[in-house]
C-alpha cells in the first residue's frame, strides 16, 4: 500500500532557512514524481512543483521557481522543500503527492504545517 | 499558463440535493482534469480523473463530464459526508494549476 508520511510542523522565523519531508513506502520511490502544492490559510490549493527521484529531474511553477528547492533521496526513499529564507508568506500547510502515470494525484501526505513568524 | 476558472465559490445545498460545480479552462486542457474533495485539515482526496473517470471506492452519486473547456462535477444526491470544498485541477501541461475551490455547506 502506498504511503506518503510527512515531516511534522515547524515554527519558524523570517529568514530562517527550512527543509521539509516526504518519505515514500509501498512503492519503488524512484520511478514516480513526487509533487508538492501548497495551501495558504483558509485558501486554495497551489502546485509547487514536481521531481522524478530517479534523475532528479524538476519541474516548477513560474510562482515558485527561485523561491523553494525541491530535492530528493532515493536511498531513503525521501522528498524534501526547502527554502534558504523564508517569509511570513510562507506560512501554510504543505503536501506531497505522487504523480499518477496520467498526472493526476491519487496518494498525499498528511500535510506539514510550516508558520513564519517573528 | 492554463487558468482554471471554477463556480461558484460556494453553495448551501440541503441533504439529497442535486449539486454541480463547474471549471472553466482558459485553453482546450484535452480532459486531462480530475476532481479533489477536502475536508478541513485533510490532504485533497482524488475523486475523479480524466474529467469523468471515478475512482475506485468514490460513491456513484459523484460524477464528472465535459464539454469543451467546460467540466463539471456533479453531486446527484448530497449526503451528510458530503459537506466539503471541491477542487478542479488540470495537468495537460506544467504548470498544473486549480481551481478556487467551492465550499458545499449545509442549508
Amino acid at each position: 500500500e502506498v504511503h506518503l508520511v510527512q515531516s511534522g510542523a515547524e515554527v519558524k522565523k523570517p529568514g530562517e532557512s527550512l527543509k521539509i519531508s516526504c518519505q515514500a513506502s509501498g512503492y519503488s520511490f524512484a520511478k514516480w514524481w513526487i509533487a508538492w502544492v501548497r495551501q495558504m490559510p483558509g485558501k486554495g490549493l497551489e502546485w509547487i512543483g514536481v521531481i522524478y527521484p530517479d534523475d532528479s529531474d524538476t519541474k516548477y511553477s513560474p510562482s515558485f521557481q527561485g523561491q523553494v528547492t525541491i530535492s530528493a533521496d532515493t536511498s531513503i526513499d525521501t522528498a524534501y522543500l526547502q527554502w534558504s529564507s523564508l517569509k511570513a508568506s510562507d506560512t501554510a500547510i504543505y503536501f506531497c503527492a505522487r504523480r499518477e502515470a496520467s498526472s493526476h494525484m491519487r496518494y498525499w501526505g498528511q500535510g506539514t504545517l510550516v508558520a513564519v513568524s517573528s | 499558463d492554463i487558468q482554471m476558472t471554477q463556480s461558484p465559490s460556494s453553495l448551501s445545498a440541503s441533504v439529497g440535493d442535486r449539486v454541480t460545480i463547474t471549471c472553466r479552462a482558459s485553453q482546450s486542457i484535452n480532459n486531462w482534469l480530475a476532481w479533489y474533495q477536502q475536508k478541513p485539515g485533510k490532504a485533497p482526496k482524488l475523486l475523479i480523473n480524466k474529467a469523468s473517470t471515478l475512482e475506485a471506492g468514490v460513491p456513484s452519486r459523484f460524477s464528472g463530464s465535459a464539454s469543451g473547456t467546460v467540466f463539471t462535477l456533479t453531486i446527484s444526491s448530497l449526503q451528510p459526508d458530503d459537506f466539503a470544498t471541491y477542487f478542479c485541477q488540470h495537468y495537460h501541461s506544467y504548470p498544473w494549476t486549480f481551481g478556487q475551490g467551492t465550499k458545499v455547506e449545509i442549508k
